[in-house]
């Protein structure tokens, strides 16, 4: 009940296109989603979050799409640039664990 | 740049030496945490420290030894590791304890073990 399922595991996406990765979870005391984007060499980088009371949270190109009732959330990047190349982990936490959950990751490649 | 500093970048050791990795941030956070990271993996957490006091072990082994000097610095204290312990340890902090609080993490030591 703990995991975060997340996928594609890999993507490859052209210049300018969209970009969507997926994620879900099965606590529902999960109270805090967050993604985190990661270059090669350097730690998660906090991308954007949201919590439950929201159903969509805009930043830019990129926008979280979540669905309480299917419990599940989504990362759209719009306009993928070459530079948004990186590793994205969607999170989770909340409820008793002091803890972010983690899901497995989606390498995202942008050609230019 | 981040806001959680990390020390040294690159680490090689021997199985039998002693290390120490340091972190440090001037954000006020009141809760620091050690994740360690394996190649194309997600980070794992090891450690939490809540207003400078061990919260959570993760069942680490105790030849990894983690201490909070003071409510900006967190040091991790190696000895007898394994080749299985090369991996990026990240460092990460956060306002409060509560996990529903953004975590901001350094880039990391990448460590390996001889």
């Amino acid at each position: 009940q703990q995991q975060v399922k997340q996928s594609p595991q890999s993507l490859i996406v052209q210049k300018g296109g969209i970009s969507i990765i997926n994620c879900a979870y099965e606590n529902t005391a999960f109270d805090y989603f967050p993604w985190y984007q990661q270059f090669p060499g350097k730690g998660p980088a906090l991308l954007i979050a949201i919590r439950p009371d929201v159903s969509e949270k805009k930043e830019g190109r990129f926008t979280i799409s979540f669905n309480k009732s299917a419990k599940q959330f989504s990362l759209h990047i719009m306009d993928s640039q070459p530079g948004d190349s990186a590793t994205y982990f969607c999170a989770a936490s909340g409820g008793r664990d002091d803890k972010i959950i983690f899901g497995k990751g989606t390498r995202l490649h942008i050609l230019p | 740049d981040t806001e959680v500093t990390q020390t040294p970048k690159h680490l090689v050791m021997g199985m039998t030496n002693k290390k120490s990795l340091k972190c440090e941030q001037h954000m006020g956070h009141r809760a620091m945490y050690w994740y360690k990271q394996k190649a194309k993996k997600p980070p794992e957490l090891m450690f939490v420290y809540s207003y400078e006091k061990l919260s959570i072990n993760e069942s680490v082994p105790s030849r990894f030894s983690p201490e909070c000097p003071n409510s900006s610095l967190l040091n991790l204290h190696l000895h007898a590791l394994q080749p299985e312990d090369s991996a990026l340890y990240l460092c990460a902090s956060s306002a409060s304890p509560y996990s529903n609080q953004p975590q901001h993490f350094g880039d990391g030591t990448r460590l390996s073990i001889l």
